[in-house]
Parts: structure tokens; sequence; C-alpha cells
């Protein structure tokens, strides 16, 4: 059983540029959520997609984005990077109305 | 605004040691309390969940106690060993799924 993949695994972008991040999820899964993880800190909340909608939303500006597609995956897109947009990018996913998220291995993302 | 307090930011202890690592929260809409573990360049793995209705719960060597009045709850490692080294963070979670987590502990068990 394939947990939660994330890809790419490491990326490096330049300011100003846009950034596409993909997750697939637990199998039996239908629910994404997204985080940033700015190294030695917490994980913090971008959003979360169900039903191919954006369910919830956490305080990020509208640079970041994203869409669930009819088989679960997600992306997540930010656009008009910032040097501070450098994080470990993860992808949770969960099923339905059921509160427990698994992770997946992150995607790194270094902006210069 | 962090929404769950976690302490302390590092502690080491000796093989068989246990570590004990302590969260606080305000919110009290909280209701799911999950910790997980998490090694360098890897992503969050879960460990273990609680309820605010469930003052202790075991999993393994993983043992979390609950404090609903004092909205504190704790993980307690049991028996430690090197390959439990590795940050630990706290979460909360009401029903909308949306986790805030902790900053993180880094525990590191010594041979």
């Amino acid at each position: 059983d394939a947990g939660v993949t994330q890809s790419p695994t490491h990326l490096i972008k330049t300011r100003g540029q846009q950034v596409t991040l993909r997750c697939s999820p637990k199998s039996g899964h239908d629910t994404v959520s997204w985080y940033q993880q700015a190294l030695g800190q917490g994980p913090q909340f971008i959003f979360q997609y169900y039903e191919e909608e954006e369910r919830q939303r956490g305080n990020f500006p509208d640079r970041f984005s994203g869409h669930q597609f009819p088989n679960y995956s997600s992306e997540l897109n930010v656009n008009a990077l910032l040097l501070g947009d450098s994080a470990l990018y993860l992808c949770a996913s969960s099923r339905g109305n059921q509160e427990t998220q698994y992770f997946g291995p992150g995607t790194r993302l270094l902006v210069l | 605004q962090q929404q769950v307090k976690q302490s302390p930011q590092s502690l080491i202890v000796q093989k068989g040691g246990i570590p004990i690592i302590n969260c606080a929260y305000e919110n009290t809409a909280f209701d799911y309390f999950p910790w997980y573990q998490q090694f360098p360049g890897k992503g969050p793995a879960l460990l273990i969940a609680i309820r605010p209705d469930v003052s202790e719960k075991k999993e393994g060597r993983f043992t979390i106690s609950f404090n609903k009045s004092a909205k504190q709850f704790s993980l307690h490692i049991m028996d430690s060993q090197p390959g439990d080294s590795a940050t630990y963070f706290c979460a909360a979670s009401t029903n909308d799924y949306k986790l805030s987590f902790g900053a993180g502990t880094t525990v590191t068990v010594r041979a």
C-alpha cells in the first residue's frame, strides 16, 4: 500500500518565479492538506482540498493556490516567489471526515 | 500566533531514560491531539493521538497524558533508544481538521 507521495523531492527557483508541487494521497484517501515547514519550525497549515474544492485555508497570501483532481491528487502553486518561501512543503492525506492525517516526505524548495 | 506551545526545544537523555515533552493550548474547541515524529529529511509520521475525554493513552513505548482542565498534554517515551532520536511535534485540531503544530522538540538519546 503506497503512502503519500510528493514530487519533486527538491527544487531550486529564483525570486519572482512560479512553482508547482504535486501530491498523490494514500490509497483510499480523498482529502489532501498542504503545510509549509520552515527550517527549525513546526508545519503551518496552508489549505485543504476535499471533493476538488478548497475546504479550509490558513493565513497564507493568494500567491499560494491549489487544485485537486478527480483522482484526489493535488497540486500546490506558488506565484511570485519570495526568499521567505524557502521551506519544506508537506502534503498530508486523510479520509473524508476523519481527522487522522498522514504526511508525505515533502518537497524541499529553495528560493534564491 | 502559536496556538500550541511546546517545550522544551531540545533534550538529551541516556538510553533507557524517559524523555518528556509538554504542550499547552488555549483553544478549548480543540478536540484531537496527535503527536508526530520527524527524522531529518523526512515528513512527520503519526505516532499516537488522543481525545480530551481520555486522560492517558499508551501505544508501545509511547504514552500521552492529557489534562483537560489545565489544557496541557505530554508525551513520554519509555525505555528510550538511540533510534528514537528525532524531532517530535505535538498538534491539535478542531472539527475543521486543520492541524496546528507546536514548534517541535529535538530529542537525542545517547547510547
